[in-house]
């Protein structure tokens, strides 16, 4: 079955700080891995996918298939990134996304 | 890109009574999902709408409990029966999300039964 975890329910780092927000799958096909994010009163939206190997808002995440991993992560936190991260997977078209529970993200000043 | 409309954003409602929550989108989707997120969880889905047959539950959800309605491309409805306080949550409506296309998701209906 597939499975995303994502260890930390929270993470805390001060800004300017690397931030590394940790994410495992299960899955014995090829899935394509996504991050997702939601801020403060607003929706949850995309944020990247590991098929277009982008940077977004200055995050990257890097497809380990080995160690099945889709770690996010940004050199220097900016208080703005404070929001609330999932990482989810699909294994192909048409199918629902499955989510990690979740990572929170504080970035102190 | 799809924009999605929601609501009711939030209710409070009394046990045993029922809720719809309508969700609404600005073009025609093939599959809708329902999902649920319960606090302090993640996103689990609840079942998958397509237009003109019946949706698709996932293990350890009913229609019974949570009917869906796909009356069209563009628009569906999911209805918690029946309600206990177990079922307070957020329950999200999402389209996309496959290989191709992003998901987009509704603001979500904050659920509080009393």
């Amino acid at each position: 079955a597939q499975r995303v975890t994502q260890p930390e329910k929270l993470l805390s780092v001060f800004k300017g700080a690397p931030v590394e927000l940790k994410c495992n799958y299960s899955y014995s096909g090829s899935p394509e891995l996504f991050w997702y994010v939601q801020y403060s009163r607003q929706r949850l939206q995309l944020l990247l996918r590991h098929i277009s190997r982008e940077s977004i808002k200055g995050f990257t995440a890097d497809l380990n298939k080995g160690e099945t991993s889709f770690h996010l992560k940004k050199p220097f936190a900016q208080e703005e990134d404070s929001a609330m991260y999932y990482c989810a997977l699909v294994d192909r078209g048409n199918t629902p996304l499955v989510f990690g529970k979740g990572t929170r993200l504080s970035v102190i000043a | 890109s799809a924009v999605i409309s929601q609501k009711p954003s939030r209710d409070i409602c009394q046990r045993g009574t029922s809720l719809t929550i309508q969700c609404q989108v600005d073009s025609q989707v093939t599959m809708m999902f329902w999902y649920r997120q319960q606090p302090g969880q993640s996103l689990t889905l609840i079942a998958t709408a397509n237009q003109g047959s019946e949706a698709t539950y996932e293990s350890g959800f009913v229609i019974d409990k949570f009917p869906i309605s796909r009356p069209n491309l563009t628009f569906s409805t999911l209805t918690v029966s029946n309600m206990s306080p177990e079922d307070s949550s957020i329950y999200l409506c999402s389209v996309g999300g496959n290989t191709n296309t992003e998901a987009f998701f509704g603001q979500g209906t904050r659920l509080t039964v009393v």
